[in-house]
């Protein structure tokens, strides 16, 4: 697509409920990357995909979440059993490539609010 | 690892006037440098990147950013503001790949009318 796509915009959630949200890269960048901002707060690196592969996971705050990448576009980050504090802004952005300083283009966010 | 800090996560500036957002990086390898701007309910849109070659690198709605290599800095500028300036700056930092790209805690321009 033309740009980087999230879904949903917003999502509520009561605590301790599962969620999941997608994120449709700009069609042919192999890098995929998930990021968390928090009220006031700068970009946390949660994950990133270099084709379906996610070399680190060091970054996801708790093994509560996790992530996949299929067939070299779509992602999807799933958080089970959601905590207030995991609500935030989840931002998926994508790179042609690693490597080069290549820029990222970002998706719009997801804005998670658990209750 | 690299790592950025932004002096002042807020600055105003009047309409007209010159905006100046700062930004200091550590890097253990040749950095490579960005800014992002974040409108609200937005995601980052790129402003301007460094990577190599010339030092002072422009990019999008007049401004521009001069990466100083002795200073460990890479200094956001516009010479005039203007109100739709007005949003979140985020400076970045990456090594040679970019798995490892780390951003700042970001600065809120206001722009008075």
């Amino acid at each position: 697509g033309a740009g980087v796509s999230q879904s949903p915009s917003n999502k509520v959630t009561e605590k301790g409920k599962d969620v999941e949200l997608r994120c449709d890269p700009i069609s042919g960048h192999t890098a995929l990357y998930w990021y968390r901002q928090s009220l006031g707060q700068g970009l946390e690196f949660l994950i990133y995909f270099q084709g379906n592969s996610a070399p680190d996971k060091s970054g996801l705050p708790s093994d509560r979440f996790s992530a996949e990448r299929t067939g070299g576009s779509v992602s999807t980050l799933t958080i089970q059993r959601t905590q207030q504090e995991d609500s935030a802004v989840y931002l998926c952005a994508s790179s042609v490539d690693i490597g080069q300083g290549y820029g990222y283009t970002f998706g719009s966010g997801t804005r998670l609010t658990v209750v | 690892a690299q790592s950025v800090t932004q002096l002042g996560s807020h600055v105003s500036v009047s309409e007209g006037a010159l905006v100046l957002l700062r930004c200091n990086y550590s890097s253990s390898v040749p950095p490579y440098l960005f800014w992002y701007v974040q409108y609200p309910n937005q995601g980052l849109q790129l402003l301007l990147k460094y990577t190599t070659g010339a030092t002072l690198v422009k990019g999008i709605n007049g401004f521009e950013a001069e990466f100083k290599k002795s200073e460990t800095s890479f200094h956001l500028t516009k010479p005039s503001a203007h109100m739709s300036d007005a949003a979140e700056y985020f400076c970045a930092v990456s090594g040679d790949s970019n798995n490892d790209m780390r951003f700042g805690a970001g600065t809120r321009l206001t722009v008075k009318p």
